[in-house]
């Protein structure tokens, strides 16, 4: 079975940095894209961006480019996203999810979400 | 890379069907036939509903149905039910391995 785990819920304050953690099990995970997904408080989902583990190939959404980094280590099945300076307006569930690798580009598995709480 | 365009709300009463449209533009919907739908019960991570315009993945009834005519994608869910109740929301391919989601619909049996 795929799945997706993520790390636990954060809490931080405004400038601070962070990396959150997306576990793939079950699957060759360097074959198969990752990609991050926010969703704000009582808002939609938004594609930020999708890494390749295989390679490290990465490409964001204008909307993220600079303002986040995503990799992975394909060593331990394992991608992330990270923050180098937090906004209170990160504040939001973050989901990883997995490209489908028949061809037709969808995200066939999430992760369960990781909320990302940043107040002074 | 603006959302794809989907109405905020749509209703029904249980057996009844809904249809959501979303609209793009030429450089995602119309261009490719990778449109995505996925449902969100409240409080829990989005679930794939549809993928490649109109595909089914196992597991999920044949109630819901997908299509697209130009740069508009629409879902349909036919023979509603209590369970059905949940925010939906599609996403298309946008090229060079970017994509776009929809701003989402809530779905309401009434």
């Amino acid at each position: 079975e795929v799945q997706l785990v993520q790390s636990g819920a954060e809490v931080k304050k405004p400038g601070e940095s962070l990396k959150i953690s997306c576990q793939g099990f079950g699957y060759s995970f360097p074959s198969y894209w990752i990609g991050w997904v926010r969703q704000m408080p009582g808002k939609g989902l938004e594609w930020m961006g999708i890494v390749y583990p295989s390679d490290s190939d990465t490409r964001y959404s204008p909307s993220f480019q600079g303002q986040v980094t995503i990799s992975a280590d394909k060593s331990i099945t394992t991608a992330y996203l990270q923050w180098s300076s937090l906004k209170a307006s990160d504040t939001a569930i973050y989901y990883c999810v997995r490209l489908s690798g028949d061809g037709y580009n969808s995200y066939d598995s999430w992760g369960q979400g990781t909320l990302v709480t940043v107040s002074s | 890379q603006s959302a794809l365009t989907q109405p905020r709300s749509v209703s029904g009463s249980p057996g009844q069907s809904v249809t959501i449209s979303c609209t793009g533009t030429s450089s995602d919907v119309g261009a490719y036939k990778y449109v995505s739908w996925y449902q969100q019960p409240p409080g829990k991570a989005p679930k794939l509903m549809i993928y490649g315009v109109s595909e089914r993945p196992s597991g999920v009834p044949d109630r819901f149905s997908g299509s697209k005519s130009g740069n508009t994608a629409s879902l349909t869910i036919s023979g509603l039910l209590a369970e059905d109740e949940a925010d939906y929301y599609c996403c298309s391919y946008a090229g060079s391995y970017t994509w776009v989601f929809g701003g989402g619909t809530k779905v309401t049996v009434l």
